[in-house]
C-alpha cells in the first residue's frame, strides 16, 4: 500500500529557531500534499496545499512567511515553520493524493513539535 | 461552506454493544463522506467511504442526504475498536477534505 514517511517524529527546539518536517511518499509519486495542524484533542486543521513544482496554497488564517512549504519533487514536500515559538507547539501531519486509488489521501505518522 | 459535525467528544460502551458515531455535515454541492480511524500511536487511516457502500471490521456507514448524516455504526463493539473516528467531507472530484473534531471510542471490557 502507499505509504507517506513523515520526519521527524518528535521534536524540541528553543524559541526563534526555525524546524523543517520533511514528508515522502514512499513507494509512489504525489503531486499534491497537504499539510494539516492538529491541536491536543482537536481536529486536523488543513493548512495547506502544496503542489509539486508550483507555490503552495495556504488556507485562511495561516502566516505564508511563518510556515514555508516547498514541494521540489513528486516525492518530498517540506515544511519550515519560521523563527518558532511556543504557540507554534503542535502536531503536524502531512498527506498525499495519489489520484489513482480510491483513497483521497493517504497519511503520514505526524511530527510533534515542542518549543520551549 | 463545507462543515462536518461530531456531536460527541467521548463515546463509551461495552463489550458487545451496538455502537453509533454520528456525523453531520453542510455542503451546498454534491459529496463524497469518509470515516478515518486513528488508533492509539499509529497514523490516521481510511476505514470507509460512502461510495464503497462496504462493512469494514463490522462497520457500516449510510449516506443520508435527507438528513445529511453520515453515521458509522457496528452492531457489537470490540476491544480494539477503541480509537479515534474521524468523519470528513470532500466535493465530489476533489482531494480535498474537511474534517470533523473526531469522537473517541472507548470500548469497556
Amino acid at each position: 500500500g502507499a505509504v507517506v514517511s513523515q520526519h521527524p517524529s518528535w521534536v524540541i527546539c528553543k524559541s526563534g529557531t526555525s524546524v523543517k518536517i520533511e514528508c515522502r511518499s514512499l513507494d509512489f509519486q504525489a503531486t499534491t500534499m497537504f499539510w494539516y495542524r492538529q491541536f491536543p484533542k482537536q481536529s486536523l486543521m488543513l493548512m495547506a496545499t502544496s503542489n509539486e513544482g508550483s507555490k503552495a496554497t495556504y488556507e485562511q488564517g495561516v502566516e505564508k512567511d511563518k510556515f514555508l512549504i516547498n514541494h521540489a519533487s513528486l516525492t518530498l514536500s517540506t515544511l519550515t515553520v519560521t523563527s518558532a515559538h511556543p504557540e507554534d507547539s503542535s502536531f503536524y501531519i502531512c498527506s498525499a493524493y495519489i489520484g489513482t486509488d480510491n483513497q483521497p489521501q493517504h497519511f503520514g505518522d505526524g511530527t510533534r513539535l515542542s518549543i520551549l | 461552506a463545507q462543515r462536518v459535525t461530531q456531536p460527541e467528544k467521548l463515546l463509551s460502551v461495552f463489550k458487545g454493544a451496538p455502537v453509533e458515531l454520528k456525523c453531520n455535515y453542510s455542503y451546498s454541492g454534491s459529496p463524497e463522506l469518509f470515516w478515518y480511524v486513528q488508533y492509539s500511536r499509529q497514523r490516521l487511516q481510511l476505514l470507509l467511504r460512502h461510495i464503497s457502500r462496504e462493512s469494514i471490521k463490522g462497520f457500516t456507514a449510510d449516506l443520508n442526504k435527507g438528513e445529511t448524516s453520515f453515521h458509522l455504526k457496528k452492531p457489537f463493539a470490540q476491544e480494539e475498536d477503541s480509537a479515534m473516528y474521524y468523519c470528513a467531507l470532500g466535493g465530489a472530484g476533489s482531494y480535498q477534505l474537511t474534517f470533523g473534531k473526531g469522537t473517541k471510542l472507548s470500548v469497556i471490557p
